[in-house]
C-alpha cells in the first residue's frame, strides 16, 4: 500500500521563482516527515525535516510545511536554481522509528 | 570522501545465480539499511541493522541475506537470483536507532537479472 504520495511525477520552474513539491500521506500516526533530493546516478540525500508538532521548518532556500489536518505537507523552494534540478522523494516515519515509506519522487527541472 | 559507498554500481546476471552487494560506511554511525527501489520509483525498506544487529527485517524473500561483519558494513547476499529482484538497492546509514531515519544513502548498485 501506498502510504506516501506524490501526485506529480515532474515540475518545471523559471530560475528565480519558486518551486512547489507536494506530498501526501495517509497515516495520521506518521510523526516525522523528511524531504530528500536525489541526482542521476547517486543515492538520496537528506535535505530537511519536520516534527509532526511543527507546521513550518525553513532551512536557507528550503521551507517544509505540514497541515496535519489535510495530511499534507510541502515543499518550497524560493529562489530556484538550476543545481536545484533533481528528483525529489518525501518520506514519513512512524512513531516506532522502525517504518519509513518513501513517495515515488517529484522530478524537478528548473530552467535557466 | 564518500561517505556511504556500494559496490559494484552495476551487476548483470542470470537468473538462478548468487550474488552479493557490498556497502560501507566512514561517517562511524550505527545504524544501516538496505532499500530497495522498484520499477515504480518506490523506495521501500529491506533491512535494518544497528551495531551489527538486525533490527528490521521487512517482509522480503529469504533468498535474502543481511550480514554484518562490523558496523561499518552490511552487505547484502541475494541467492537464486530472479527477474523480480532486478532493481536498485541503496544502503544507507543513520546516526542512532528509533526515530532514526537514514541519513545518507550510497550511490545504489543497480542489478539487472536476465
Amino acid at each position: 500500500d501506498q502510504q506516501v504520495k506524490q501526485n506529480s511525477p515532474s515540475l518545471s520552474v523559471q530560475e528565480g521563482r519558486i518551486s512547489i513539491l507536494n506530498c501526501d500521506y495517509t497515516n495520521s500516526m506518521f510523526d516525522y516527515f523528511l524531504w530528500y533530493k536525489k541526482y542521476p546516478a547517486e543515492g538520496p540525500t537528506f535535505l530537511i525535516s519536520i516534527s509532526s508538532i511543527k507546521d513550518k521548518n525553513e532551512d536557507g532556500r528550503f521551507t517544509v510545511f505540514l497541515n496535519k489536518s489535510a495530511k499534507h505537507l510541502s515543499l518550497h523552494i524560493v529562489p530556484s536554481q538550476p543545481g536545484d534540478s533533481a528528483v525529489y522523494f518525501c518520506a514519513a516515519s512512524g512513531n516506532t522509528g522502525n517504518q519509513f515509506y518513501f513517495g515515488t519522487g517529484t522530478s524537478l527541472t528548473v530552467i535557466p | 570522501d564518500t561517505a556511504v559507498s556500494q559496490t559494484p554500481k552495476y551487476l548483470v546476471t542470470q537468473m538462478g545465480n548468487d550474488k552479493s552487494i557490498k556497502c560501507e560506511q566512514n561517517l562511524g554511525h550505527d545504524t544501516m539499511y538496505w532499500y530497495k527501489q522498484d520499477s515504480k520509483k518506490f523506495l521501500k525498506i529491506m533491512f535494518s541493522y544497528n551495531n551489527k544487529e538486525l533490527i528490521i527485517n521487512e517482509t522480503v524473500p529469504n533468498r535474502f541475506s543481511p550480514k554484518s561483519p562490523d558496523k561499518a558494513h552490511l552487505n547484502l547476499h541475494i541467492n537464486s537470483l530472479e527477474l523480480g529482484d532486478s532493481a536498485v538497492y541503496f544502503c544507507a546509514s543513520s546516526q542512532v536507532v528509533g526515530g532514526a531515519f537514514p541519513r545518507y544513502f550510497g550511490p545504489g548498485t543497480r542489478l539487472l537479472v536476465l
